[in-house]
């Protein structure tokens, strides 16, 4: 069975600053990974997805994020935050042929000015 | 294009009540997935369906809890009676087969408070 674990709870970045939000998985086989990001009072959003191909992935909103097999993480990467990226963000993987999707538990950032 | 379209937006009813909560996904999805998220147990995943059959419902709680699917356009999660602890935001997503493991799409959630 797949998981994912993402270590930082909640995270605090300066705006302007760079941003790394962590998340490892674990899975046999190649998997399908998947960020989102959800603003309060909303739903989840996609921010990127990777399913095979470049490891570097580029996003909307700015943000990329770096497939590392061999580390088997999946981080999340924004060069320059600003404020309106203040939410909770969602790491995710999922199985090929198997549509469904195992959640982090997230992790909330804070933009500070 | 019109997204996952979720209501109501928020419900506060007593407990006891039947509460049933509505989705309509995205047009051309052929799967549709029910998730409860809370502070205490983050996101979980309810059940999902394929092609308006339920496919995995193990996370679905308890018989309290019924969903069903009966077009593709339609589905609804019902809790009869509900409890105070079903009190949480219900989400709603779909996506496409087509292409493979394609992304889900949710909707913004009913937020639910049983008193």
């Amino acid at each position: 069975a797949q998981s994912v674990t993402q270590p930082d709870i909640h995270i605090t970045v300066s705006e302007g600053a760079s941003l790394e939000l962590r998340c490892n998985y674990s899975y046999g086989a190649t998997p399908y990974l998947f960020w989102y990001v959800q603003s309060p009072g909303q739903g989840l959003q996609l921010l990127l997805k990777y399913f095979s191909g470049d490891t570097l992935v580029q996003g909307i909103k700015g943000f990329e994020a770096e497939f590392k097999r061999s580390q088997s993480s999946f981080n999340l990467r924004k060069p320059s935050v600003h404020w309106s990226d203040a939410a909770e963000y969602f790491c995710a993987v999922g199985a090929q042929g198997n549509e469904k999707l195992t959640f982090g538990t997230g992790t909330r950032l804070t933009i500070i000015p | 294009d019109a997204g996952v379209i979720q209501s109501p937006r928020h419900e506060v009813t007593e407990m006891g009540q039947e509460v049933t909560l509505r989705c309509k996904p995205i047009s051309g999805h052929d799967y549709l997935f029910w998730y409860r998220q809370t502070m205490m147990r983050g996101l979980e995943l309810l059940i999902y369906f394929n092609n308006n059959v339920p496919i995995d419902d193990s996370g679905m709680p308890e018989d309290r809890f019924s969903a069903k699917m009966p077009n593709a356009s339609f589905s609804t999660l019902k809790i009869q009676p509900s409890e105070p602890r079903d009190s949480a935001v219900y989400f709603c997503a779909s996506s496409s087969s087509v292409g493979g493991n394609q992304p889900q799409h949710f909707g913004d959630g009913t937020r639910l408070s049983i008193l």
